[in-house]
């Protein structure tokens, strides 16, 4: 079945650091992905989305691209700050009403300043 | 719009009790998700309605938990009875289709969260 493996936190960084999280997935079709992050006491937000290969979705400084050939869709910032501390979650969907999303198990970023 | 709605956003209960956790999804919006995220077992998918139609509840971990959805505004997660293992944050979604570059996709929108306690 479809799935969704994302890099185990936590993932500590000093800030103005470059951060990456890893995250692949296996499907079955060709799914949209997503990045939603979890900033502490809150729900989930969608952070950024990529509905097709070779989609780059981008939302505050953060990037990702999918990668159909590695089945990946890796998380990017090029200079991170305390704000950016939370858990973040990569997901997959297909379209149609009746579809869920399939989250990883979330990744802890921390950052120091 | 508000968002998506929940109450309460706590909760402190005694095992044995009856616990009754609300959802009001976003307007326009004809799916709805129920989570429960803890620190040993992440985030689980406890069921999901289209419709009002409840279409996989198969994450629901037992007959004390049920859901319903008796209209396109309203949803309700109950226990009964509760037990401190179902202490958590129980998380209510309900996703909208959004479009982009030709594509559609389906966004889920979270709301805030009920953190439940069981004594």
């Amino acid at each position: 079945g479809d799935s969704v493996t994302q890099m185990e936190g936590p993932v500590t960084l000093s800030e103005e650091a470059f951060l990456t999280i890893n995250c692949t997935y296996t499907a079955t079709g060709y799914p949209s992905l997503f990045w939603y992050v979890q900033y502490p006491g809150e729900g989930l937000q969608l952070l950024l989305k990529a509905t097709k290969a070779d989609d780059k979705g981008s939302n505050k400084g953060f990037e990702a691209t999918y990668r159909k050939e590695t089945t990946s869709f890796h998380l990017e910032k090029g200079s991170v700050q305390v704000s950016d501390s939370a858990v973040y979650f990569c997901a997959l969907s297909y379209g149609g009403a009746t579809n869920k999303l399939i989250f990883g198990t979330g990744t802890l970023l921390a950052v120091q300043p | 719009d508000a968002g998506v709605i929940q109450s309460p956003r706590h909760e402190v209960t005694e095992m044995g009790q009856e616990v009754t956790l609300r959802c009001k999804p976003i307007s326009g919006h004809n799916s709805l998700f129920w989570y429960r995220q803890t620190m040993m077992r992440g985030l689980e998918l406890l069921i999901y309605f289209n419709n009002n139609v409840p279409i996989d509840d198969s994450g629901m971990p037992e007959d004390r938990f049920s859901a319903k959805m008796p209209n396109a505004s309203f949803s309700t997660l109950k226990i009964q009875p509760s037990e401190p293992r179902d202490s958590a944050v129980y998380f209510c979604a309900s996703r909208g289709v959004g479009t982009s570059g030709g594509s559609s996709y389906n966004e889920q929108f979270f709301g805030p969260g009920t953190r439940l306690t069981v004594l």
